[in-house]
């Protein structure tokens, strides 16, 4: 089946650094989405993305949709404690299916 | 966004029972999906539900295990068969919400132990 691939894995980081996280695939999706999920939470949404190209900020969230559509990338400005979790991006749209496939997860931890 | 409500919220249960999970939302949707997260893994599709038809399950996942209810437009139920430890995991409900460019939303999960 389809397959994200998302890296890093995890990131330790510091408090005050920028985080940048991407997942690439070898299909074409038509939406790319980013979520993360805290501890005993369902993913929550952080950014939609629907055309090639497309740059869409959210607060000091910064995610792409890649001109191939086979790639996206999230950037995290000026991390705080509250970024601590799990980064999902997620891929729809292959062939017409609505189901989402999603990346294995990059887990930021963020030293104080 | 929907609001999703998932129950129970977590259970222990022994080999060989079988749990029910129920989801239920504030609006009326046509897509519901159920997903399963092993630990320390990423979110895998279970099935798609839809009202009125039969739930669509994706490889690896059969009916038999996995069977799923879809009465209305906002509740749908998702039970696992026959446990074993191997099912240990977090189910997620998530539903396709917004007008044009629809969006998954999901629940809050409930986290299975099969002892």
């Amino acid at each position: 089946g389809q397959q994200l691939n998302q890296s890093p894995q995890s990131m330790f980081i510091q408090e005050g650094e920028d985080v940048s996280m991407n997942c690439t695939s070898s299909s074409i999706f038509n939406t790319w989405l980013w979520y993360k999920q805290d501890p005993g939470e369902g993913p929550v949404l952080l950014i939609a993305l629907y055309k090639a190209g497309e740059l869409t900020s959210n607060g000091r969230l910064t995610a792409q949709f890649g001109i191939t559509r086979k790639d996206s990338f999230l950037n995290i400005s000026a991390s705080i404690p509250s970024d601590v979790g799990i980064y999902f991006c997620a891929g729809q749209g292959i062939q017409g299916a609505q189901k989402l496939v999603f990346g294995q997860g990059t887990r930021l931890t963020i030293n104080p | 966004s929907a609001v999703i409500s998932q129950k129970p919220s977590r259970d222990i249960c022994q080999r060989g029972t079988s749990l029910t999970i129920q989801c239920q939302v504030d609006s009326q949707v046509t897509m519901m999906f159920w997903y399963r997260q092993q630990p320390g893994q990423s979110l895998t599709l279970i099935a798609t539900a839809n009202q009125g038809s039969e739930a669509t399950y994706e490889s690896g996942f059969v009916i038999d295990k996995f069977p799923i209810s879809r009465p209305n437009l906002t509740f749908s139920t998702l039970t696992v068969s026959n446990m074993s430890p191997e099912d240990s995991s977090i189910y997620l409900c998530s539903v396709e919400w917004g007008s044009g460019r629809n969006i998954q939303y999901f629940g809050a999960g409930t986290r299975l132990s099969v002892l």
